[in-house]
């Protein structure tokens, strides 16, 4: 089994703030995911890394900065941080090519 | 492209008596179905998967059974108990190995 640690657990920022959240993985996956959760939404797909060095946009990505450090670790930055903005952020792992994804615990972002 | 539909936001039943959760999807692929379970302030984690068309698959005393020709993927269990109160995602992998699309899932709760 593995687990992924998302850090920090809560976010608060300020309007216009730059923001970044990060995710580690020790499952050895290849790829990795970055959604955003939104009451009443679902999961949006912001970015996702099918191996060490590569980076895909989502469906959800302007406004959003990513970058893979490593095999296991993933970030996200919120490039301008929008006032009233509330949602949880979501890593997620999975071996290349399979279809199964393994969650973290998220994010919850507030910004003032 | 691909899409799901989860008709109820929210569901609340009695312990002990049965429930459905509605999933029905879109693709051109054919289809990996997955339901997602969510338990509060926790991470979304994998109840059940199939994408054998007319199999009953299992898991945790919930069952689904994928179904081709109508489109669904629908969630069942005999009996809900109050540990089953949760967020429960529909998602689908269809043309891409690496995304899922997700249902704006259904909150079940479950009162004594």
């Amino acid at each position: 089994g593995g687990i992924i640690t998302q850090t920090p657990k809560f976010l608060i920022g300020q309007e216009g703030q730059k923001l970044t959240l990060k995710c580690q993985q020790n499952f050895n996956h290849d790829t990795m995911y970055w959604y955003r959760q939104d009451s009443g939404k679902g999961l949006r797909l912001i970015y996702y890394s099918i191996t060490e060095n590569d980076l895909q946009k989502g469906d959800l990505s302007e406004g959003y900065d990513a970058s893979r450090e490593k095999k296991s670790s993933f970030s996200l930055t919120v490039t301008s941080a929008q006032k009233n903005e509330m949602a949880v952020f979501l890593c997620a792992s999975s071996m290349v090519g399979g279809r199964e994804q393994y969650f973290g615990p998220g994010t919850r972002l507030t910004v003032l | 492209g691909d899409s799901v539909t989860q008709t109820e936001g929210l569901v609340t039943l009695t312990k002990g008596l049965p429930v459905m959760l509605n999933c029905t999807y879109q693709t051109t692929y054919s289809p990996f179905l997955f339901w997602y379970v969510q338990h509060l302030n926790e991470a979304p984690k994998l109840l059940l998967k199939s994408s054998t068309d007319n199999k009953r698959t299992e898991h945790q005393g919930f069952y689904a059974t994928l179904h081709k020709s109508s489109s669904s993927f629908h969630l069942q269990k005999s009996s809900v108990q109050l540990s089953d109160s949760a967020l429960y995602f529909c998602a689908l992998s269809g043309g891409s190995n690496y995304k899922l699309t997700f249902g704006k899932g259904t909150l079940l709760t479950v009162t004594p």
